[in-house]
């Protein structure tokens, strides 16, 4: 069974950079997109963008500016870079396995990220 | 971007009863582009249902999806206890960016 682990730095100063990576196990990146979620405090799920191994990606318009993804297939890693994070990019960050009509069907057990001076 | 509503915000219910749930969408979705997925507390969102109305693997029989263009429920047949949780919906709609309904709770009456 396809395993996700996720891992990156969890506290943050107002306009550093955010850096997550997930690594799949038991399994192969090149099949499937990869899509980041995140979940601020007590809210709901913000989709904030995928990739997959063919170079295509797709980010949120709303993050499009600060987003980064990147995917390899060689060592089975997927990675977000979100640049100038505020406060409001506190959240639960999950990376996800998504198949070709989107619907995300094994998950990261999530990383959280605090944004604070 | 195509937003979904989904009501009621909180659905209180005793064990056994039948939870409908709904997500209504701001403009059609393809039936194959809507997912439904259960959170529970302190974890990660699991995906309960795809295309609408197929179930995810390992997911219980109680639970089954329904409805096109821009209306759609989940339904659980008898609430157990570790279906008290939050749902989610979920659409992508091609060239617009994926989108995930408000959530509802479900909690015990």
């Amino acid at each position: 069974q396809v395993q996700i682990k996720q891992w990156g730095a969890g506290l943050l100063k107002p306009s550093e950079t955010l850096s997550l990576t997930c690594g799949v196990y038991r399994g192969s990146v090149s099949d499937h997109f990869w899509s980041w979620i995140r979940q601020s405090p007590g809210q709901g799920l913000e989709w904030i963008g995928e990739i997959s191994h063919s170079g295509y990606t797709d980010v949120n318009p709303s993050l499009k500016s600060r987003v980064t993804l990147k995917l390899s297939s060689s060592i089975r890693q997927v990675s977000l870079t979100l640049s100038s994070v505020t406060a409001a990019d506190t959240a639960v960050y999950y990376c996800a396995r998504t198949q070709f009509y989107r619907h995300m069907d094994i998950w990261g057990e999530g990383t959280t990220v605090t944004v604070s001076s | 971007e195509i937003v979904l509503t989904q009501s009621p915000g909180t659905l209180s219910l005793s064990l056994g009863e039948r939870a409908t749930l709904s997500c209504r969408a701001s403009q059609s979705v393809s039936s194959s582009y809507l997912a439904w997925y259960q959170q529970r507390p302190g974890q990660a969102p699991r995906l309960l249902i795809y295309g609408a109305s197929s179930r995810a693997t390992g997911v219980p029989d109680r639970f089954s999806g329904s409805g096109s263009g821009t209306d759609f429920t989940l339904t659980i047949s008898r609430l157990e206890p570790e279906d008290f949780s939050v749902y989610y919906c979920q659409q992508y709609g091609g060239s617009t960016p994926v989108t995930f309904g408000g959530g509802t709770k479900v909690e015990i009456k």
